[in-house]
């Protein structure tokens, strides 16, 4: 039972630089997240999806987009990376948004940018 | 503005303590509390809590929620070096763009 799966786990990117981070979960989850954890600021989301085809905006949007193409798979991207976007980035997937379950998460990607 | 404050935010103790998380938060819409624990890499599910005074518990950990004074603790009870970790508190809204709050989380050091 994979759960929730992050690919890549670490990449260095140069400024300016694209990427996209994949998130994959097999529970059959309605809701997916994307956070980033930075030192002395906690998790904090950057987008969410509360269903294929659906995206919204969290707390930290500004330079990151994302997609739901898929009911599994949730893709963070990067345009035109920041060192400012250095981070560790988490993603999540719950099975509800309304009813009181826990999200899970992946194992984290580490970015650099230089 | 919606905020989670932990405390302390880190703690170092000796094999056998006991320790005591804190967790007190501020929201609109509350809708559960959750407590993580944070090794290396992901963060992993400890408990929810969402009725006051109702104690949750797993060995030798356990948490209680305050829901009048706004107020969360995680107990862990003989600790282990394996419990050194970071300690994630998460409050859950019901509106919102962001649906889990977190605080910054109390890092524990547990050694023999």
């Amino acid at each position: 039972n994979a759960g929730v799966t992050q690919t890549p786990k670490f990449r260095v990117l140069k400024t300016g630089q694209s990427m996209t981070l994949l998130c994959a979960q097999d529970m059959n989850h309605e809701y997916m997240y994307w956070y980033r954890q930075d030192p002395g600021m906690g998790l904090r989301l950057i987008h969410y999806s509360v269903g294929e085809g659906t995206t919204a905006k969290g707390e930290v949007p500004d330079g990151y987009n994302v997609s739901r193409l898929k009911k599994q798979n949730f893709l963070l991207g990067l345009e035109s990376a920041a060192p400012s976007q250095t981070s560790v980035y988490f993603c999540a997937s719950s099975y509800s948004r309304t009813l009181n379950t826990e999200a899970f998460f992946g194992q984290g990607t580490r970015l650099t940018v230089v | 503005e919606d905020k989670v404050v932990q405390s302390p935010l880190s703690l170092v103790v000796h094999e056998g303590d006991t320790v005591t998380l804190n967790c007190s938060y501020e929201v609109t819409n509350f809708r559960s509390l959750l407590w993580y624990k944070q090794e290396k890499k992901a963060p992993t599910f400890l408990f929810m809590l969402t009725s006051s005074g109702i104690e949750k518990k797993s060995g030798r950990l356990s948490s209680i929620l305050d829901k009048k004074e706004l107020f969360s603790i995680l107990n862990i009870t003989a600790t282990q070096t394996g419990d050194s970790a970071i300690y994630l508190c998460a409050v859950g809204v019901l509106t919102g763009a962001n649906n889990l709050f977190f605080g910054t989380g109390t890092r524990l050091t547990v050694i023999p």
